[in-house]
C-alpha cells in the first residue's frame, strides 16, 4: 500500500517570493510521482511526474520538483509566485504496474500581493 | 478544459433519493475513473474502469454504483446516502497503454458538489 503526506495544509506566500510545497510518500514498491493543482470550482491538472530518469523534473507554469529516493519526498518548487498560482495542489503517488493514483490531502497555496 | 465533462455540476439530495451522475469524454481515452474529494481529506479512488470493464473498486459501498457502457461515458449510481457522502466527485479518464508512461496523464472533470441532506 502506498500513502502520501503533505506536511503543509496551508502556505500563505507574498508574490514573487519563492515557493516549497513539501511532499512525503511511503511505498513498499516502485512507485511514480505526481503534482496536480486545482483552481478554484475546476477538476484537477496535471503540473508535473516522474517516472524514471532525472531526478528534477520541470513541470508548467514554471514549477519543478525534485525526487529524492533516500528521503521518500517529492517536494514542489517555485522560484518566483504569482497571484496566479493561488491553488490547491495535490501530490500523489502510483506503484508501478498499475493505474491507481494515492493523492495526498493537498496544500493551500495563498498568494498574496 | 480538459476534455472531461461532469453533470450536473452541483447536486442536492436527501437519503431516501436515486440519482445519478454522468461523466463524459471525447478524448479517445480508454480508462475512466470515479474519485472522492472530501473536505479536509486526500482524493480518494473509488473505481477504475479498463475497456469497459471494471478493475478497481476500493471497498466502496454499495450505495455508490458505477456503471460504464462505452468507452466515453461513466455514470455513478446513487441511492439511500447517507450525509456522511457529502463530497466532490471527480470523473477522470487517460489512455490505457499498460502503466503510466511518459505521454500518459490522468484528465479529470470539474466534479460534481453532492450535498446529502
Amino acid at each position: 500500500a502506498q500513502s502520501v503526506t503533505q506536511l503543509d495544509s496551508q502556505v500563505p506566500v507574498f508574490e514573487e517570493a519563492p515557493v516549497e510545497l513539501r511532499c512525503n510518500y511511503s511505498s513498499s514498491v516502485s512507485v511514480y510521482l505526481f503534482w496536480y493543482v486545482q483552481y478554484p470550482n475546476q477538476g484537477l491538472q496535471l503540473l508535473l511526474k516522474y517516472l524514471s530518469g532525472s531526478t528534477l523534473v520541470k513541470g508548467i507554469n514554471g514549477f519543478e520538483a525534485e525526487f529524492n529516493k533516500s528521503q521518500t519526498s517529492f517536494h514542489l518548487r517555485k522560484p518566483s509566485v504569482h497571484i496566479s498560482d493561488t491553488a490547491e495542489y495535490f501530490c500523489a503517488v502510483s506503484p508501478r504496474g498499475r493505474r491507481a493514483l494515492t493523492f495526498g490531502s493537498g496544500t493551500r497555496l495563498q498568494v498574496q500581493p | 478544459e480538459t476534455g472531461v465533462t461532469q453533470t450536473p455540476r452541483h447536486l442536492v439530495m436527501g437519503m431516501t433519493n436515486k440519482k445519478s451522475l454522468k461523466c463524459e469524454q471525447h478524448l479517445g481515452h480508454n480508462a475512466m475513473y470515479w474519485y472522492k474529494q472530501s473536505a479536509k481529506k486526500p482524493l480518494e479512488l473509488m473505481f477504475v474502469y479498463n475497456f469497459k470493464e471494471q478493475t478497481e473498486n476500493n471497498s466502496v459501498p454499495s450505495r455508490f454504483s458505477p456503471e460504464c457502457p462505452n468507452s466515453s461515458h461513466l455514470f455513478l449510481h446513487l441511492h439511500t446516502l447517507q450525509p456522511e457522502d457529502s463530497a466532490l466527485y471527480l470523473c477522470a479518464s487517460s489512455l490505457l497503454q499498460g502503466d503510466f508512461t511518459t505521454n500518459e496523464k490522468l484528465f479529470f472533470g470539474s466534479g460534481t458538489q453532492l450535498s446529502v441532506l
